[in-house]
């Protein structure tokens, strides 16, 4: 199972939006609405953002969404503040039964 | 409130083993299914494996870089799963992370990871 393909690294200023993608294939993304998204600072474990293409775990910030279009998914969020700097991961369920991650990106808040 | 707390990390040698624990707590144990993942240094995440509950058959399944070498179990009786790890090599070293699952959705709940270190 390959991961998925995440951009290694984005970057917005305080106040902006930005929208992390997560592409996969019809055997995974496409496949399910079982996509997830971490947040993981430095020395932390990761921080579940969202579930299932567009939940929101109670206590996660509502400028954090979620969506998907064909076999990529999206984290978008908006009102971009300095706490957000961090790493971002996707994951999703397979056909095959199995989890796979992204390869992580990178969010630098300037 | 789901408490997962992972034990048995350590030092292991090349071609050694190692056996990590996770008790689990807050919810009810047997019916999820249970993941493990881990964490190279500066690396990201990668999907370990599942085991999945009684009335699943306690099915598993694993990533290709551990299949035949890494075995999940679980003990419904003590709420704990386990994930056994022989031939153990280099790049195994990583943080694990014990995962409760749920069935019909990819919502997760996360341990704090316990650290294993293969070197010589």
């Amino acid at each position: 199972q390959s991961a998925l393909t995440q951009p290694a690294s984005m970057s917005g200023s305080p106040g902006q939006s930005i929208t992390i993608s997560c592409t996969g294939t019809t055997s995974d993304v496409g496949a399910y609405n079982y996509v997830s998204w971490y947040q993981q600072h430095p020395g932390k474990a990761p921080k579940l953002m969202i579930y299932d293409v567009i939940n929101r775990p109670s206590g996660v910030s509502d400028r954090f969404s979620g969506s998907k279009s064909g076999n990529t998914a999206s984290l978008t969020i908006s009102g971009l503040q300095t706490e957000d700097e961090a790493d971002y991961y996707c994951s999703s369920y397979t056909s095959s039964g199995t989890g796979v991650f992204g390869g992580g990106t990178k969010l630098t808040v300037l | 409130e789901v408490q997962l707390v992972e034990s048995g990390g350590g030092l292991v040698q090349p071609g050694g083993s190692l056996k990590l624990s996770c008790a689990a707590s807050g919810f009810t144990f047997s019916g999820s299914p249970m993941h493990w993942v881990r964490q190279a240094s500066g690396k990201g995440l990668e999907w370990v494996g599942r085991i999945r509950s009684k009335a699943n058959n306690y099915a598993t399944a694993y990533a290709a870089s551990v299949k035949g070498r890494f075995t999940i179990s679980r003990d419904d009786s003590t709420n704990t799963v386990y994930l056994q790890m022989n031939s153990l090599k280099t790049e195994d070293t990583a943080v694990y992370y014990c995962i409760r699952g749920y069935t019909s959705s990819w919502r997760h709940h996360w341990g704090q990871g316990t650290l294993v270190t293969v070197s010589s």
